[in-house]
């Protein structure tokens, strides 16, 4: 069974300064992983998948992942964070057919000012 | 265009009643999916179903809880006698195709509350 590990469940940054968020998976298969955003009482909205192309993958509002399959890990980054970014951010795997997606706990990201 | 809608956003039953969950995915989406957040804790898979069929339930609990997505209308969570146990945000997504890279389509989620 695949599995996701977010290390970190509280990241607290300054405005401005690089945001790292951790993720290391666990897959039998080739993955395809996934980065959401949670905003308070809202959805998840998609920031960027990997879908084994391109292993530094680029998504929405300035944040991108790197895959190191000899780390099994999906790093997400942003290189100076902004007040707006103060949500919630989770890892996914697809576990298996279709888009049964295997999350991680989650970490919540606190931009100080 | 409208995303996945979900309602009601808030629900508040008492222990023992029945809370139906609605899910109207994207326009064109045939495939819906039903996750749970509890407190403090990352979404976890419950159900997926196209039109008429449950192809993966492996995440639902055995008792009380079910699923449905009629030809016609909405999918439905329906959660029988609930318990404080089952108070949680529930999410329900869409994706237009059956492949791994698909991505899904959240909505904004219910959140059930047991008194």
């Amino acid at each position: 069974a695949q599995s996701v590990t977010q290390l970190g469940s509280h990241v607290s940054v300054s405005e401005g300064a690089l945001v790292l968020l951790r993720c290391n998976y666990s897959s039998s298969v080739p993955p395809y992983l996934f980065w959401y955003v949670q905003y308070p009482n809202q959805g998840l909205q998609l920031l960027l998948k990997y879908t084994s192309a391109a292993t530094l993958v680029k998504g929405i509002n300035g944040f991108e992942a790197e895959f190191k399959k000899s780390e099994t890990s999906f790093h997400l980054t942003k290189p100076s964070a902004h007040m707006s970014d103060a949500a919630e951010y989770f890892c996914a795997v697809s576990d298996g057919g279709a888009q049964k997606l295997v999350f991680g706990q989650g970490t919540r990201l606190t931009i100080n000012p | 265009n409208a995303g996945v809608m979900q309602n009601p956003r808030h629900l508040v039953r008492r222990r023992g009643q029945e809370a139906r969950l609605r899910c109207s995915p994207m326009k064109g989406h045939s495939h819906v999916y039903w996750y749970r957040q509890l407190p403090e804790e990352g979404l976890k898979f419950m159900v997926y179903l196209q039109k008429e069929n449950i192809i993966d339930e492996s995440g639902m609990p055995k008792e009380r809880f079910s699923a449905e997505f009629p030809k016609e209308g909405p999918s439905i969570l329906r959660i029988q006698q609930v318990v404080r146990g089952d108070s949680a945000a529930y999410f329900c997504a869409s994706s237009p195709l059956d492949r791994n890279n698909s991505p899904l389509h959240f909505g904004n989620g219910t959140r059930l509350t047991v008194t």
